[in-house]
């Protein structure tokens, strides 16, 4: 069974620092990996979607890389804002249309 | 974009009584929903896939007696935690998946059960 894992659980950085958020996975045969953004109390918002196929994906300040072999991702925040605090999850599929989430990173962006 | 929406968002209910949770797609057909349960400090656990039209898939551990799942139109599931207890207080989250299109999963917003 797949199993998700994102170091660290909680991150606390001030103001305009760049920081990385990391994900793990045990098996590499997946169909794509997703990053999403989730506000305490809400649903998810889907920041970034990387196909299997894919090592990199871009949106404004976020950039998500993604090393199907060694069953990594890296989601990088680029000059962080206080408005980017919110937990952070990665997503593998591994095909079909099951997720298999991480427990998430917490982050706190001090102004 | 595509927008899934869940109702109630919040609710608040006695130990025994059933409570529905409704998931909708509101512009785009879904041929295929899911239904997550995520506990404070945890990630989202898939329980459940819902096919339009057809019985439900649940994963393991969870009971198909107790979350009742209807899919029965191309924009609509409903979940019926029945006979709810305090165990069962959660955040229930759906997601659909566009009928046809690619496999890209819709969040709903979710819905925050507290059973007293």
């Amino acid at each position: 069974k797949q199993e998700v894992t994102q170091i660290p659980a909680a991150l606390s950085v001030p103001e305009g620092e760049n920081l990385v958020l990391n994900c793990s996975f045990t098996d590499s045969a997946i169909y794509n990996l997703q990053w999403f953004r989730q506000d305490p109390g809400k649903g998810l918002t889907s920041l970034l979607l990387i196909q299997s196929s894919q090592r990199e994906q871009t949106s404004g300040r976020l950039n998500a890389s993604l090393d199907k072999s060694s069953g990594r991702s890296t989601l990088y925040i680029a000059a962080s804002q206080p408005g980017d605090s919110a937990t952070y999850l990665c997503a593998v599929r591994p095909g079909g249309n099951q997720f298999y989430f991480g427990t998430g990173t917490s982050l706190t962006v001090i102004p | 974009g595509a927008v899934v929406s869940q109702h109630p968002s919040r609710v608040i209910c006695k130990s025994g009584t059933s409570v529905k949770i409704e998931c909708r797609s509101l512009d785009f057909q879904a041929t295929t929903m899911f239904w997550y349960r995520q506990f404070p400090k945890q990630s989202l656990m898939l329980m459940a896939t819902s096919n339009e039209g057809s019985k439900a898939t649940y994963e393991q551990g969870v009971e198909k007696d107790k979350f009742l799942i209807n899919h029965a139109s191309l924009t609509l599931s409903t979940l019926t935690v029945t006979s709810a207890h305090p165990e069962d207080s959660s955040f229930y989250i759906c997601s659909a998946s566009v009928a046809g299109g690619p496999k890209t999963q819709y969040f709903g917003p979710g819905t925050r059960l507290l059973v007293l």
